[in-house]
């Protein structure tokens, strides 16, 4: 059974850092591209950021360009997701999903963790 | 960008109705398009891929269709378990994929 499991989240001041992870299991980790996706309250799905599978590309939404930065450790099954220079818009609930082999568009997700960007 | 706009944005049903939702895409995306399900609290689930694929282990009850820029998911016969929040997405500008606004389906 695919499992993903995130942490990391909590509170953090405006201009403040977190760091997310995800860890996952059932499956070949190191085979499959791996995307960010999260949910601000009360509104809709946003992709955050993709790598590829042996980390070679790495894309962002122009909304965290340059403050986000994706990585991950195959050996250890692991996604992460850096997060600097945090705005109020940044607060959410981000979800780890894996990538459709070959599809292009996440088949498994994570429950998700909570992200809130407060003084 | 691709924008991808989902109607209605919230459906009142009952048990056993048939429903419809459409996403339309601001330019032709083939059949680059998901349909996925989310309920409060939980991860959100893929039911439809490649416009009208259907997800292993989703009923058949659900169907998808479609191309280009008009999609429509069809759910042949509420069950209480579908009362949610469906989303589409378009990755046929990959890697930035997008999602519908979202369609909130409730009970009637």
């Amino acid at each position: 059974e695919v499992q993903l499991v995130e942490s990391g989240g909590g509170v953090a001041p405006p201009g403040g850092s977190l760091r997310l992870s995800c860890e996952g299991s059932g499956f070949s980790f190191g085979t499959y591209s791996m995307n960010w996706v999260r949910q601000a309250p009360g509104k809709g799905l946003e992709w955050v950021s993709s790598i590829s599978s042996r980390s070679a590309k790495t894309y962002y939404a122009d909304s965290v360009v340059g403050r986000f930065t994706i990585s991950r450790d195959n050996a250890k099954n692991s996604l992460f997701l850096q997060m600097n220079g945090l705005r109020d818009e940044d607060t959410a609930v981000y979800y780890c999903a894996r990538e459709g082999y070959g599809d292009y568009q996440p088949d498994y997700w994570g429950q998700g963790t909570l992200v809130t960007v407060s003084s | 960008d691709i924008q991808m706009t989902q109607s209605p944005s919230s459906l009142s049903a009952s048990v056993g109705d048939r429903v419809t939702i459409t996403c339309r895409a601001s330019q032709g995306i083939r059949n680059d398009l998901g349909w996925y399900q989310k309920k409060p609290g939980k991860a959100p689930k893929r039911l439809i891929y490649a416009a009208s694929g259907l997800q292993s282990g989703v009923p058949s009850r659900f169907s998808g269709s479609g191309f280009g820029t008009e999609f429509n998911l069809t759910i042949s016969s509420l069950q209480p378990d579908d009362f949610a929040t469906y989303y589409c997405l378009q990755h046929s500008s990959y890697p930035s994929i997008t999602f519908g606004q979202g369609t909130r389906l409730e009970i009637k």
